[in-house]
């Protein structure tokens, strides 16, 4: 069975850093590319960034490009994702998810497992 | 950026109702569209790959068509079950995945 579960999340002031960590199970994690995906309080969804299956590369959502990095360690079967700067519009349900689809070296950006999210509050 | 627009915004149903769902987007997408549902408080559920792929596990009522900049979710006989929000979003744009601004179904 597919299980992902986050992790990391809390209250953080403006211009704070969190790490978010999703650890994996039930599939061969270093074979899919995984996403993170945000949901503000009230709100719709918002991808934030996406990386392959090897790490090999990363695509960031304009609105946190140079102040997150996703990164993933197969061999610990664990997605996270550095947040620096941290604003109050990144407040928000933080989800990871996995592809669809196993296909080296391509993300497909279709999302068929979800973890249960976990929150993060910027306020001072 | 490849922007994506659902409408109606809300709907309300009763059950045992035919509905439809419609996701524009503002420029061609081929048919990389998909669906999730998403109730309270729970992670989005993939519904519809591909326009028109029905995920694993969901139920046949629930179909896509569609391809280019339109496309719809219809969901043929409401079920008590089926009352949540569903969005739809663009799997063709590989750096950035935009969902819709999600429709909700409530019961009339």
């Amino acid at each position: 069975e597919v299980q992902l579960l986050e992790s990391g999340g809390g209250l953080v002031q403006p211009g704070g850093s969190l790490r978010l960590s999703c650890a994996a199970s039930g599939f061969t994690f270093s074979s899919y590319a995984m996403s993170w995906v945000r949901q503000a309080p009230g709100k719709g969804l918002e991808w934030v960034s996406a990386i392959s299956g090897s790490g090999g590369s990363t695509y960031y959502a304009d609105s946190v490009k140079g102040r997150f990095t996703i990164s993933r360690d197969n061999s610990k079967n664990t997605l996270y994702l550095q947040m620096n700067s941290l604003r109050a519009e990144d407040t928000a349900v933080y989800y990871c998810a996995k592809d669809l689809k196993m296909v080296q070296g391509v993300i497909i950006g279709t999302f068929d497992y979800w973890g249960q999210g976990t929150l993060v509050t910027v306020s001072s | 950026d490849i922007q994506m627009t659902q409408s109606p915004s809300s709907l309300s149903a009763s059950v045992g109702d035919r509905v439809t769902i419609t996701c524009r987007a503002s420029q061609s997408i081929s048919s990389y569209l998909n669906w999730y549902q998403q109730k309270p408080g729970k992670a989005p559920k993939l519904l519809i790959y591909a326009a028109s792929s029905l995920q694993s596990g969901v139920p046949s009522r629930f179909s896509g068509s569609g391809s280019g900049t339109d496309f719809t979710l219809t969901i043929s006989s409401l079920q008590p079950e089926d009352f949540a929000t569903y969005y739809c979003q663009q799997s063709y744009s590989t750096r950035m995945y935009t969902f819709g601004q999600g429709t909700k179904l409530e019961i009339k």
